[in-house]
């Protein structure tokens, strides 16, 4: 199985730069993702890591350390509308399965304050 | 339609009737997820459907809970015998594929669940 952990909650000023950092344990890693859920709406895919280093997209980027089960997602000149939770996902290859069961971390919940 | 499409999106039901949730992929996705999340809470993996293979079920909280999905169309979530923790955001997901580079999940709108 997976331990993934992130922290609870993080407080940003807007245009200001955040970094959400999380952690991973897993036995077969095949990727990781960030996705994004504002209230009471469902996750949308930000970003997708499966190699080590940073992707870059418009102002999100992410990183992945493989070796050091690390990931964090950067959000850059911060807005009202980014007032949501980050959720770390990750891949896992069960091969026992056959599957690849995508397992969420319990989210950061980002504040974005004026 | 485009994009992934559950139903009913709100069902009260009483403690002890059964439910079912109807989740509706997006058309040539083989791969299906049903999550669970509770207020406030993450995104908790209860099923995996792949193509032909047989289900990843490890997820399934308890033997009140069951899905199928019928090749790579529709799938249905469920719930006998509901109790009051069972009420949570039910969130389905597809993908174009199990494996590859790019595994990236399209959610539905989700189904809340309230049990009274």
């Amino acid at each position: 199985g997976q331990n993934i952990d992130q922290p609870t909650e993080m407080t940003a000023t807007e245009g200001a730069i955040v970094q959400i950092n999380c952690t991973y344990q897993t036995s077969g890693f095949n990727g990781l993702f960030w996705y994004q859920q504002h209230a009471g709406e469902a996750p949308t895919f930000l970003s997708y890591n499966v190699l080590d280093g940073l992707e870059e997209k418009g102002r999100f980027s992410s990183f992945l350390s493989r070796s050091k089960g690390y990931s964090y997602l950067l959000l850059k000149e911060l807005q009202m509308k980014d007032s949501a939770s980050y959720l770390c996902a990750v891949r896992d290859r069960n091969s026992g399965a056959g599957s690849y069961q995508l397992t969420f971390g319990k989210g950061t919940k980002l504040s974005v304050i004026p | 339609g485009a994009g992934v499409s559950q139903s009913p999106s709100n069902k009260v039901t009483e403690k002890g009737k059964d439910v079912e949730l109807r989740c509706d992929p997006i058309s040539g996705h083989t791969a299906l997820y049903w999550y669970r999340q509770r207020l406030g809470q993450g995104l908790e993996f209860l099923i995996y459907f792949q193509g032909n293979s047989a289900p990843d079920k490890s997820g399934l909280p308890s033997d009140r809970f069951s899905a199928e999905r019928t090749g790579e169309s529709v799938s249905t979530l469920t719930i006998q015998r509901t109790q009051q923790e069972d009420s949570a955001v039910y969130l389905c997901a597809s993908s174009p594929g199990g494996g590859g580079l790019l595994g990236e999940l399209f959610f539905g709108e989700g189904s809340r669940l309230t049990v009274l």
